[in-house]
This record gives structure tokens, sequence and C-alpha cells, in this order.
């Protein structure tokens, strides 16, 4: 079945300094991936996503490209605000039809940015 | 415009008791799914509701149902509580039939305490 891992966190930044939070995946096929943020007293809400490999998802300074080769999806930021402080889940759904209702995440990752 | 919203927020029930949650989806969306999000855990797909049916199922027992309304809101029912049922329960809609962009709609959840 399909499946994420994220690394392990939590993560604590200072302002400004440089983000990379590892998202890899095992999945039939060419499935959709995503990252998804959680605010603090926040619902979930999409940050980027993409739908083939090579794409590149980008969205508020951060990025992800899909690569298949190594099975990855690896989010960045260059320059990190203390407003970016929230949960991160890396996220796959399987192509076509309804599979997008049908998410599996990654366990989350914790950032945390100080000023 | 109102986004997804869950009722009620917060809930405590006793092993073996039942309860029902509700969910209302985003403006013009037609397709809601359930979420199941443990403490420190990334949010595990339940099951999802298009045109008033069942369409996807996640690995969860027969304690779970539920329900979609012709007004597209939806309820999740859970019977004989348990302990381990005790977690962040999450609604998610999207709009199907205008086409699949991936991307779902996060409400912020019912909280469930299983004593």
């Amino acid at each position: 079945g399909n499946s994420v891992t994220q690394m392990e966190g939590p993560v604590t930044l200072s302002e400004e300094a440089f983000l990379t939070i590892n998202c890899t995946y095992t999945a039939t096929g060419y499935p959709s991936l995503f990252w998804y943020v959680q605010y603090p007293g926040e619902g979930l809400q999409l940050l980027l996503k993409a739908t083939k490999a090579d794409d590149k998802g980008s969205n508020k300074g951060f990025e992800a490209t899909y690569r298949k080769e190594t099975t990855s999806f690896h989010l960045e930021k260059g320059s990190v605000q203390v407003s970016d402080s929230a949960v991160y889940f890396c996220a796959l759904a399987s192509a076509g039809g309804t599979s997008y209702g049908k998410l599996t995440f990654g366990q989350g990752t914790i950032l945390t940015v100080h000023p | 415009d109102a986004g997804v919203t869950q009722s009620p927020t917060h809930l405590i029930k006793t092993r073996g008791q039942q309860v029902t949650l509700r969910c209302s989806p985003k403006s013009g969306h037609d397709t809601v799914s359930w979420y199941q999000q443990a403490l420190g855990q990334g949010p595990q797909f339940i099951f999802q509701y298009y045109e008033e049916e069942e369409r996807q199922r996640g690995n969860f027992p027969d304690r779970f149902s539920g329900h979609q309304f012709p007004n597209y809101s939806s309820e999740l029912n859970v019977n004989a509580l348990l302990l381990g049922d005790s977690a962040l329960y999450l609604c998610a809609s999207s709009f199907l039939a205008g086409g699949n962009t991936g991307e779902l709609f996060f409400g912020e959840g019912s909280r469930l305490t299983v004593l």
C-alpha cells in the first residue's frame, strides 16, 4: 500500500535560516504529492502540490520537486519567518478519479522559528 | 464564504457509547472525506462520500459509518467507542464534479475523548 515517511522532528530554526523537511514515499503508479500545513488553532491547508515527475510546486516561498527516481518530495524554503511556525505534513494521493479524497499522510513535522 | 465547518468542537464520551460528528462542506463542494488524527500523528483516511454514497474506505472497522445528505453535509458515526478512538476527527471537502484539482479543504476538527 501507499506510505509516506517524513523526517523526524521537531525542527527549531532561527529567523532567516534555510529550511528542509525531507519526505519520501512508497506508492504504485504515479501518485500526486502534496504538502499541507497546520497553523496553531487552524485546520489543515494545502501549501503546494505536484502531480507528475519533475514538477515543482511552490507557494509562499516554499518549494518542493517531485523526484520519481528517489521517490522524494522534500520541502524547502530559503529564509523562514516566525510566522512559518506550524506542523507540516507530506501527503500523496493515487492518481485520478475520486482518489484525491483519499490522502496518505506522513506523521508531520513540527517547525518552530525563533526571532 | 464559509469554509468547512464541523461540530461539536470537543466532546467526551465513555467506552461503549456512540457518537455522531457533523460536517458542512465548503460552499460549492460536493465531496466529503473523513480523517482520524491521533495525537502526534498524521491524519488517517476513514472514508469518502460523493453523491450520498460511500466511494472509498480506509482501514477502519464497521463501527465507523457515515452518511451524506442531499445538501452535501455529512455525518460520521462511531459505535461501541473504545479508548483508542480518542482523536481529532477531521472533515475535508472538495469539488469532484467540477474537475479534480487534488486540493482538499479541511475543517478544524472535532476532538473526541473516550474515557
